[in-house]
């Protein structure tokens, strides 16, 4: 149990662009989701917590109008990088918690902005 | 700033010797916890141990905390290849807080 589905696994976009990412749960229900992005050979850097039905929670530094996160169901959120650039070029990775303590992973999405 | 901090950042070892990881911590936790990537994967949980345990086992791994310290250490028994793969500490100061991860380290075994 405890399945976090995420997609799509890569993407390539052209500058400019925007690019949406699905982060599902697919065998419980998440009030609340994360958001990490992780450069290479790097830890994961929190983002954004995600809020079933309100707005979500942007850390410190996180332009909150060009990562745009919707949680509109207890099982999908969603992170759209609006505008893409080149340096937005990155990985990824939602996560759910089941139990409120450890979490639960998609398998990323890798994002090549050109 | 980045709660955990692992040591070493990588480790190379042959298949069936010992790997031991190091994670230091800053403030007060609530639990500590290890996970584990693949390369271009998501993460996978491992090992949870609280602030008032000191010693956790899961088969070959073996996770110690000592809160005096603020550090944890991470050991995987008789590692086989397929254990190669970022391994993370990660913190939790209380309830519902997200987990604030460390840098990783990258252990690579050899057949």
């Amino acid at each position: 149990g405890a399945v976090v589905s995420q997609h799509p696994s890569w993407v390539i976009c052209k500058s400019g662009t925007s690019v949406k990412i699905e982060c599902r749960s697919l065998d419980f229900q998440a009030t609340t989701m994360f958001w990490y992005r992780q450069f290479p050979k790097q830890s994961l850097m929190l983002m954004a917590t995600s809020n079933e039905g309100s707005k979500a929670t942007y850390e410190q530094g996180v332009e909150k109008d060009k990562f745009l996160i919707n949680h509109a169901s207890l099982t999908l959120s969603t992170l759209t990088v609006t505008s893409a650039h080149p340096e937005d070029s990155s990985f990824y990775i939602c996560s759910a918690s089941l139990d409120s303590r450890t979490l639960h992973f998609g398998n990323g999405t890798r994002l090549t902005v050109t | 700033s980045q709660q955990g901090e692992e040591d070493p950042q990588a480790l190379s070892i042959q298949e069936g010797e010992n790997a031991t990881m190091n994670c230091s911590y800053k403030t007060s936790i609530n639990n500590l916890q290890w996970y584990r990537q693949n390369s271009g994967r998501g993460l996978v949980h491992l090992i949870l141990i609280r602030s008032n345990e000191r010693e956790k086992h899961s088969g070959r791994l073996r996770v110690t905390l000592d809160t005096s310290k603020k550090s944890s250490s991470l050991l995987i028994t008789a590692s086989r290849a397929a254990d190669t793969a970022s391994y993370f500490c990660a913190t939790v100061f209380s309830g519902n807080t997200p987990l604030v991860f460390g840098k990783g380290t990258r252990l690579s075994v050899i057949a």
